[in-house]
């Protein structure tokens, strides 16, 4: 059964305090890794795709990575504009739709 | 870039009436659209496929006349609840792939639903 797990949940860092997301995933078959960014009330806002183990992707204070087992999203120096739940999902091979497995997200709040 | 809208943005109901939520695709034609079930601090759970011409695809679990999907055109998929009930409260999001990028989707804002 394809599965996404996010760790931790809930995350509190200061302003300028750099640390990592960690998303896990079983999979049959990785079309792809989605991380989005979701604001409270609001549909979620993609930020990277990944595709094979080995690729990173950035923007601005965000680096996502990716292995064949897990991805990160490293936040470098965040802003409390940062501050919102950040979802993993992934894309099984089997899918040519478009169909997506979420984890259950870490929210991650940034203290001034 | 692409645009899902959801209207509306939130609705409140008497239980045992029925809702219908519209997902549309402003500047795309998406022949596939998801729906998708957030309840507070949770993750985001399919419930559906909706296939333009064809009927949609239901996540196990999920009941197909409680949940009615219409795939009306190419930029429009309703969801209906049907006899609403409090426990139908929840947050609905729809997505949509990106054109020629199926591994992309884009997310409708969400409609936020309170059965009374």
């Amino acid at each position: 059964e394809d599965q996404v797990t996010q760790s931790p949940e809930a995350l509190r860092l200061q302003e300028g305090e750099s640390s990592s997301l960690n998303c896990s995933y079983t999979v049959s078959g990785l079309r792809g890794l989605f991380w989005y960014r979701q604001d409270p009330g609001k549909g979620p806002e993609f930020l990277f795709t990944l595709y094979s183990a080995g690729e990173e992707k950035e923007k601005e204070r965000l680096k996502a990575t990716l292995t064949k087992k897990e991805s990160f999203l490293h936040i470098t120096a965040p802003k409390p504009e940062d501050s919102a739940t950040y979802l993993c999902a992934v894309q099984a091979g089997s899918s040519n739709t478009g169909k997506l497995i979420f984890g259950q997200g870490t929210t991650l709040q940034v203290k001034p | 870039g692409a645009v899902v809208s959801q209207h509306p943005s939130w609705v409140i109901c008497k239980s045992g009436t029925s809702v219908k939520i519209e997902c549309r695709s402003l500047d795309f034609q998406a022949t596939t659209m998801f729906w998708y079930r957030q309840f507070p601090k949770k993750s985001l759970m399919l419930m559906a496929t909706s296939n333009e011409g064809s009927k949609a695809t239901y996540e196990q679990g999920v009941e197909k006349d409680k949940f009615l999907i219409n795939h009306a055109s190419l930029t429009l998929s309703t969801l209906t609840v049907t006899s609403a009930h409090p426990e139908d409260s929840s947050f609905y999001i729809c997505s949509a792939p990106s054109p020629g990028l199926t591994e992309r989707s884009y997310f409708g804002p969400g409609t936020r639903l309170t059965v009374l």
